[in-house]
């Protein structure tokens, strides 16, 4: 039963453009949304939240967007930078600590 | 510097072995975990701990034995009753109070465990 869902394993993008990553959820009882950054041979990294109860976070480059009727939740990279070439992973939160990873998208950054 | 540090990185294992992998933090979190990473897939849940002397089953605890007696450390025992056990291992940490919903975690650089 995969409650979080990234449909997309790999994604290319020309550096200086926005990235798009996407994500797709089934319980409506999730109170927070994360990403995740994950650089080979490394742990994750945390990069940016929501809670359930907003539709929009932004931090720097990074903004994440939230749909709850279409349990939808979107990463936005802009501008995309070779750096940002990385697996990201989308995660859930339910009960106190529990997180719920998606499957990961392959971002490339390509020159 | 503050973090979590897994050992050992590559860890191989005979069939029929119990084979146990270090994590310990000095990040000063009271919450532990251990997630499973598998080709093409998301992490998963193993084990995790919320305090000292307690810990709870997570998505895929079986074949898998932890303990937490002190609140650095969270080691993983990955028993011969795991049939699959070959997977990229990764603990984490993060700060536990109660009603406080969101903390991120933490995570360690992992582990790699391959059967002989």
């Amino acid at each position: 039963d995969q409650q979080v869902k990234q449909n997309s394993p790999s994604l290319s993008v020309q550096e200086g453009r926005i990235s798009i990553l996407n994500c797709d959820y089934t319980n409506s009882m999730f109170d927070y949304f994360l990403w995740y950054k994950k650089y080979p041979a490394e742990g994750p990294t945390f990069l940016i939240s929501i809670s359930s109860i907003k539709d929009k976070n932004e931090d720097g480059r990074f903004t994440v967007f939230l749909n709850k009727s279409a349990k939808h939740l979107s990463l936005h990279i802009v501008p995309s930078q070779p750096g940002d070439s990385a697996v990201y992973f989308c995660a859930a939160l339910r009960g106190a600590q529990k997180l719920v990873f998606g499957q990961g998208t392959r971002l490339t950054i390509n020159p | 510097d503050g973090g979590i540090t897994q050992s050992p990185k590559y860890l191989f294992r005979k069939e029929g072995q119990n084979v146990t992998l270090s994590c310990e933090q000095n990040l000063n979190h009271d919450a532990m975990y251990w997630y499973r990473q598998d080709p093409g897939q998301g992490l998963r849940l193993i084990y995790y701990s919320q305090i000292v002397n307690d810990f709870q089953k997570g998505d895929i605890a079986e074949g898998y034995s932890v303990s937490r007696e002190k609140k650095e450390s969270f080691p993983l025992t990955v028993t011969s009753a795991q049939k699959n056990p070959t997977a990229f291992y990764l603990c984490a940490s993060s700060i536990y109070r109660t009603g406080s919903a969101h903390q991120p975690q933490h995570f360690g650089d992992g582990t790699r465990l391959s059967i002989l």
